[in-house]
């Protein structure tokens, strides 16, 4: 089974500054994707960012970045210029690009990103 | 608007009562989950189904039952046998097969056992 680990229970950051949160998985598989999504106070999960396993190149979003080590099962999210609008809490999730298990999202269990201005 | 809709946004339950919580969605997507979320936790999966009259239990299914019966609707029941059933839940949807499988979720439901 897979497990997805963020270790970072809460952090903060001042406007217009650059954070970064972590994310950590284990599987056996090669072949998955990755998500960060982001859950704000209204408790709405929305998707931040996402990267394929065999994607060498990480993804951007704008002002969202991801750093993915595949061969370290790492895969963490930057935020630059942050806004206070990012206060919220950050899920990285998992799921395998196929087999029975495909759909299934494994979340972690969230850091709450806090944004003073 | 496409979407997808839980109703009701607040639960209350009596124990030893069951209740149903609703999810709809009207963006044509085949795969449906239902997730629980408690304090300080991520999500965990309690039932998923990805074509209508199909379903399969994710990780945390007991005391809990789903219906699949139209591709727009997947209701779930907290049934008496959930011990624990106070909590957040969320219902998600996704296309099936090919191209990026991302889930979008609705709103939720905030279900309290009195």
């Amino acid at each position: 089974a897979q497990t997805v680990t963020q270790s970072q229970p809460e952090m903060s950051v001042q406007e217009a500054e650059t954070v970064t949160l972590s994310c950590t998985y284990d599987t056996s598989e090669n072949n998955y994707y990755l998500f960060w999504y982001k859950q704000p106070p209204s408790r709405q999960m929305i998707l931040v960012i996402r990267q394929e396993a065999y994607k060498q190149q990480n993804a951007t979003e704008n002002r969202f970045s991801v750093n993915f080590q595949k061969a370290a099962k790492s895969f963490s999210l930057k935020i630059s210029d942050s806004q206070l609008g990012d206060t919220a809490m950050y899920f990285c999730a998992f799921m395998n690009a196929g087999g029975t298990s495909y759909g299934k999202l494994t979340f972690g269990q969230g850091t709450i990103l806090t944004v003073h201005p | 608007d496409g979407g997808i809709t839980q109703s009701p946004k607040y639960l209350f339950r009596k124990e030893g009562q069951n209740v149903t919580l609703s999810c709809e969605q009207n963006l044509n997507h085949d795969a449906m989950y239902w997730y629980r979320q408690d304090p300080g936790q991520g999500l965990r999966l309690i039932y998923y189904s990805q074509i209508v009259n199909d379903f399969q239990k994710g990780d945390i299914a007991e005391g809990y039952s789903v219906s699949r019966e139209k591709k727009e609707s997947f209701p779930l029941t907290v049934t008496s046998a959930q011990k624990n059933p106070t909590a957040f839940y969320l219902c998600a949807s996704s296309m099936r097969g090919g191209g990026w499988p991302v889930q979008f979720f609705g709103p939720g439901t905030r279900l309290t056992v009195l």
